[in-house]
């Protein structure tokens, strides 16, 4: 099946910093990709839209310029949370359209985010 | 109405147990649906997908009514590893963008 990877999988960092996720599609092309947001005992809430080679198309209530997306490829989506604050700790998933007829998308393992 | 609700759980059943959950959605344009299930601090992984009026792959079963603008899946014979939260995923807009469900928390106990 379609392998999705993301790096890294967990990351505890200081209130102010920044810190960028990375989404692969590791066996196939995705021009669009997704990442979502869960916080406990919560469903998945989407954040953006990445298409390659074009801006994120964001969710309602998603600041843009703290999540900041840049779809460098094909295979290739980051997600950089700038001046992350304890609120923005969560899991972070990303995931890759394998197929845009029918829609199936497929998940990287998740990125554990812990602000302190 | 939300645009997609399910079953609030959680199901406690016994394994060899059948167990059904529910969703409904809102959007009557959505084509194509998904049932995703989710281990505890895992990533969704799929399910089923189901495109026309139902889907069956081994003990699951996966059934769809437009009219009435929703989905079941059905788990017959229930194992232990089928303890998950099992999330509905439907379509919005284009065959991109998609909304998850609530989830419904299964545990197939001894």
């Amino acid at each position: 099946g379609a392998v999705v990877s993301q790096h890294p999988s967990w990351v505890i960092c200081k209130s102010g910093t920044s810190v960028k996720i990375e989404c692969r599609s590791l066996d196939f092309q995705a021009t669009t990709m997704f990442w979502y947001r869960q916080f406990p005992k919560q469903s998945l809430m989407l954040m953006a839209t990445s298409n390659e080679g074009s801006k994120a198309t964001y969710e309602q209530g998603v600041e843009k310029d703290k999540f900041l997306i840049n779809h460098a490829s094909l295979t290739l989506s980051t997600l950089t949370v700038t001046s992350a604050h304890p609120e923005d700790s969560s899991f972070y998933i990303c995931s890759a359209l394998l197929d845009p007829t029918f829609g199936t998308q497929y998940f990287g393992p998740g990125t554990r985010l812990t602000v302190l | 109405r939300k645009e997609v609700e399910q079953d609030p759980g959680p199901f406690n059943v016994p394994e060899g147990a059948t167990v059904a959950f529910n969703c409904t959605y809102s959007n009557s344009a959505s084509q194509s649906f998904f049932w995703y299930r989710q281990d505890c601090r895992k990533e969704p992984k799929l399910l089923m997908s189901v495109y026309s009026s139902g889907n069956e792959d081994g003990r699951f079963t996966a059934q769809l009514n437009r009219a009435s603008q929703y989905i079941s899946l059905l788990i017959r014979d229930s194992k232990l590893s089928d303890s998950a939260t099992y999330l509905c995923v439907v379509p919005v807009g284009a065959y991109d963008k998609v909304i998850f469900g609530p989830g419904t928390s299964l545990s197939v106990i001894p």
